[in-house]
């Protein structure tokens, strides 16, 4: 069973905008519009920041966006802050038989400079 | 204000038991979908289990199954992981976290703040 691939690590500067990926299938990714995007910062538990590809809940800062194409989920943070440095995570519901029901990316490591 | 708070994590021998309980709060907790997911130390999240709003439909992950129980007491808003025949690959933090979607969790909105298990001899 394999979890969704992204990056290991991205990093920018304050101000500067970066873009993380998220890869599957078209059993979850490319088939669904049920990618969410997880912010988690050391010791803490995740918290959601963007859900159904391109959705913010309540309260999460409009400088988080998502987006999809084909098989590949993507988030941006623009305007990039020292607070965003934490690990992020994608998930997506999958229909696979071969995978869990719900699915999560490898996470990725975002770094400010 | 919705809170999910685990108890029930610890040390625990290979072969071993324990069960996980979290108690939520701040919501109508028998409308929604419940889940727990794990996070191994250094590593990344790994859902493992789900349960519908009546406890009438459970799912898990591969490695789970027929080891770990997912269950829920909608009287007591709370939600229970029984885990048995323990290997040191599932220590780890384990996160209860509330699900959304109709037939099945499309996404998992609300996290508590996790609980540790230890599996050592």
């Amino acid at each position: 069973q394999s979890a969704l691939t992204q990056p290991a690590s991205v990093s920018g500067s304050p101000g500067q905008s970066i873009t993380i990926s998220c890869t599957g299938t078209s059993s979850d990714v490319g088939g669904y519009n049920y990618v969410s995007w997880y912010q988690q910062h050391p010791g803490k538990a995740p918290k959601l920041m963007i859900y159904e590809v391109s959705n913010r809940p309540s309260g999460v800062s409009n400088r988080f966006s998502g987006s999809k194409s084909g098989n590949t989920a993507s988030l941006t943070i623009s305007g990039l802050q020292a607070e965003d440095e934490a690990d992020y995570y994608c998930s997506s519901y999958t229909s696979s038989s071969t995978l869990p029901l719900y699915v999560f990316g490898t996470g990725t490591k975002v770094t400010v400079l | 204000e919705v809170q999910l708070v685990e108890s029930g994590g610890g040390l625990v021998q290979p072969g071993g038991s324990l069960r996980l309980s979290c108690a939520a709060s701040g919501f109508t907790f028998s409308s929604y979908w419940m889940s727990w997911v794990r996070q191994a130390p250094g590593k990344g999240l790994e859902w493992v289990a789900n349960i519908k709003q009546d406890g009438s439909e459970k799912y898990y992950v591969d490695s789970v199954k027929g080891r770990f129980t997912i269950s829920r007491d909608n009287a007591k808003n709370s939600l229970y992981l029984q885990m048995n025949s323990l290997r040191a690959e599932d220590t780890a933090v384990y996160y209860c976290a509330r699900g959304l979607g109709g037939i099945a969790v499309v996404v998992i909105d609300y996290w508590g703040q996790g609980t540790l298990v230890t599996v050592s001899s």
